[in-house]
């Protein structure tokens, strides 16, 4: 059965600073990988996926994503943070045999200060 | 485009009572809608996977008695929770997928609605 570990509850950094939210999943099979945000009382954005190709893939306003098949992990990192980027991160799996069915990590609250 | 809708956005009900909770997508037909819950300072939680025309498959430990799930068209489903009490207070939240220029297993999330019973 496949899972999600994101090893951090909480994450607090200053302004600028960089950030690496940590994402570990186990599965036996093939695996798409999501990073979404979540701001308080709002539904799931979706920030980055990979899905195959490239292992490093990157969202519009600076974050990125590395999918490391033999340490399973598929950590999301930017280089400077912004206070607008306080927010609910979680990581996801799907199993590309399991009719899009996502399997979400615990979640890494980002807390970025002045 | 892939937006995803959900009515209403927030809920107070008593105890006893049923609420219905609808999720749309807006410019896609979705086959497939997924609905989950969410505590506070909580991951999300799959409740059912809902495939249009057919009955929704629900995740272990959730009563299929108490949370209805309708997917009457490729654009609709809704989740009905009977007879709610103060422990179905939560975040409910539904996604949809949509097969789109080749994007596949990509799900888009509706804005959710927190439900509170009194």
């Amino acid at each position: 059965a496949q899972s999600v570990t994101q090893l951090d509850s909480q994450v607090p950094v200053f302004e600028e600073a960089p950030v690496e939210l940590r994402c570990n999943y186990s599965s036996s099979v093939s695996v798409y990988l999501f990073w979404y945000v979540q701001y308080p009382n709002q539904g799931l954005q979706l920030l980055l996926k990979y899905l195959s190709g490239s292992t490093l893939v990157e969202s519009i306003n600076g974050f990125e994503a590395e999918f490391n098949k033999s340490q399973t992990s598929f950590h999301l990192r930017k280089p400077s943070v912004h206070i607008s980027d306080t927010a609910e991160y979680f990581c996801a799996v799907s199993e590309n045999n399991q009719g899009g069915k996502l399997i979400f990590g615990q979640g890494t609250e980002l807390s970025v200060k002045p | 485009g892939a937006v995803v809708s959900q009515h209403p956005s927030w809920v107070i009900c008593k105890s006893g009572t049923s609420v219905k909770i609808e999720c749309r997508s807006l410019d896609f037909q979705a086959t497939t809608m997924f609905w989950y819950r969410q505590f506070p300072k909580q991951s999300l939680m799959l409740m059912a996977t809902s495939n249009e025309g057919s009955k929704a498959t629900y995740e272990q430990g959730v009563e299929k008695d108490k949370f209805l799930i309708n997917h009457a068209s490729l654009t609709l489903s809704t989740l009905t929770v009977t007879s709610a009490h103060p422990e179905d207070s939560s975040f409910y939240i539904c996604s949809a997928t949509a097969y789109l220029a080749g994007v596949k297993n990509e799900q888009f999330f509706g804005p959710g609605t927190r439900l509170t019973v009194l």
